[in-house]
């Protein structure tokens, strides 16, 4: 079965600094995809970025981006110039390719906090 | 605003009892997961179905259930309520199953069993 892991429960940031977060997942699939969610508290699911694991080049919006390392089953996230909106929790999170099962795999989650 | 809706926000209800969430999904949206959101298990995928039929399960007990109407609206029953089945409970809708379509989350259920 599949698994995804954040290793850090919690995180702090200055505002305007860079911060990365990280996730780690294990999967015997070749083709998949993976997803960064923001949860603020409000409680709603967002998305922030995907990536398609067939695709080498990293995934950018705006100021977030990620290091994705396929070898290594690692997909952190960077943010950019981190502004106090970014504070939330973020979940790193994996899909399968292919069949009708689209459901999310989710990590548990680091909560981030940008400091002003 | 997602475009999926969730009702009610909040329900605060006793053990033993049996509870109805309510979602209706994006306009044109075929396909609705379910999942659940505590902080013992984290979020974790319940059901998910396209266009009224099941297509998959996940960590869902067997006291709850689901169902997608004609009208793509979507119900998770759950019954026999425990302590720890207080949770966040989301619905999420795509256009269908494919990863290019991405889900929208609405704004969850707070479900507290006292």
């Amino acid at each position: 079965a599949q698994t995804v892991t954040q290793s850090q429960p919690e995180m702090s940031v200055q505002e305007a600094e860079t911060v990365t977060l990280s996730c780690t997942y294990d999967t015997s699939e070749s083709d998949y995809y993976l997803f960064w969610y923001k949860q603020p508290p409000s409680r709603q699911m967002i998305l922030v970025i995907r990536q398609e694991a067939y695709k080498q080049q990293n995934a950018t919006e705006n100021r977030f981006s990620v290091n994705f390392q396929k070898a290594a089953k690692s997909f952190s996230l960077k943010i950019s110039d981190s502004q106090l909106g970014d504070a939330a929790m973020y979940f790193c999170a994996y899909r399968r390719d292919g069949g009708s099962q689209g459901n999310l795999i989710f990590g548990k989650g680091t909560k981030l906090s940008v400091k002003p | 605003d997602s475009g999926v809706t969730q009702t009610p926000k909040h329900l605060i209800t006793a053990t033993g009892q049996r509870v109805t969430l309510r979602c209706s999904p994006r306009s044109g949206d075929l396909s609705v997961y379910w999942y659940q959101q505590s902080l013992d298990q984290g979020l974790q995928f319940l059901i998910q179905y396209y266009n009224g039929e099941e297509r998959a399960k996940g960590n869902i007990l067997e006291r709850f259930s689901a169902q997608q109407f004609p009208d793509l609206h979507s119900e998770l029953n759950l019954s026999s309520l425990e302590l720890g089945d207080s949770a966040l409970y989301f619905c999420a809708s795509s256009v269908d199953s494919s990863w290019v379509y991405e889900q929208y989350f609405g704004p969850g259920t707070r479900l507290t069993v006292t």
